[in-house]
């Protein structure tokens, strides 16, 4: 299995503009994760998802972040819009409890730059 | 308020030695913790797991303890290399929904 894989590897973007962060999961995972990363917070959950259904989006810093699973290969952060407080870098995480474990596997993360 | 604290000063040690990083934590009975490493410009790797009931779980050179009692875990590694080089995460389920929180790090530095 390839492990989860994110893209883009690196984003910069004008405060404003809508980003969209992409995750492919390994399959046969039922959780999937969203993480922010920064100096200041270290790495703080955002969002997670059970079979593809939303469980917990306490960790949305604010309206202008969504998350969706469409199905269970595929998973988008979105900001819009954005600012340079978003600067950070964004980690995808899955993991199975099915297979009795509770490790997740993150993926290479994408770097966000706001400017 | 519930809280998860890690060394934030970087352990620098020289190789051979053996590493201990802590991990304490507050207000929380997670019924397990974990300890994962990050290389810079990477995500986290897991690394071992240790549940409530377990007092110490060895994996190699690495060896975690769990004091529920005092509320914290040290990470071991023994005979350390520069290749240990790196930062450690410790992290907990606080409520046992696969949900983790992570504390700051420590970044450990291994020299030759």
């Amino acid at each position: 299995d390839a492990g989860v894989i994110q893209s883009p590897r690196h984003e910069v973007t004008e405060m404003g503009q809508e980003v969209t962060l992409r995750c492919k999961p390994i399959s046969g995972h039922d959780y999937l994760f969203w993480y922010r990363q920064t100096m200041m917070r270290g790495l703080e959950l955002l969002i997670y998802f059970n079979n593809n259904v939303p469980i917990d989006d306490s960790g949305m810093p604010e309206d202008r972040f969504s998350a969706k699973m469409p199905n269970a290969s595929f998973s988008t952060l979105k900001i819009q819009p954005s600012e340079p407080r978003d600067s950070a870098v964004y980690f995808c995480a899955s993991s199975s409890r099915l297979a009795g474990g509770n490790e997740q596997f993150f993926g290479p993360g994408t770097r966000l730059t706001v400017l | 308020s519930q809280k998860i604290e890690q060394n934030s000063e970087a352990l620098n040690i020289q190789e051979g030695k053996t590493a201990t990083l802590t991990c304490n934590y507050t207000n929380y009975s997670p019924a397990y913790l974990q300890w994962y490493r990050q290389d810079p410009g990477r995500g986290p790797v897991f690394l071992l797991l240790i549940r409530e009931n377990e007092k110490e779980k060895r994996k190699e050179r690495l060896k975690v303890t769990f004091d529920t009692t005092l509320k914290q875990s040290l990470f071991h590694i023994t005979a350390s290399q520069p290749a240990d080089s790196a930062t450690y995460l410790c992290a907990l389920d606080p409520g046992g929904y696969n949900k983790l929180i992570f504390g700051a790090g420590t970044r450990l530095a291994v020299h030759p």
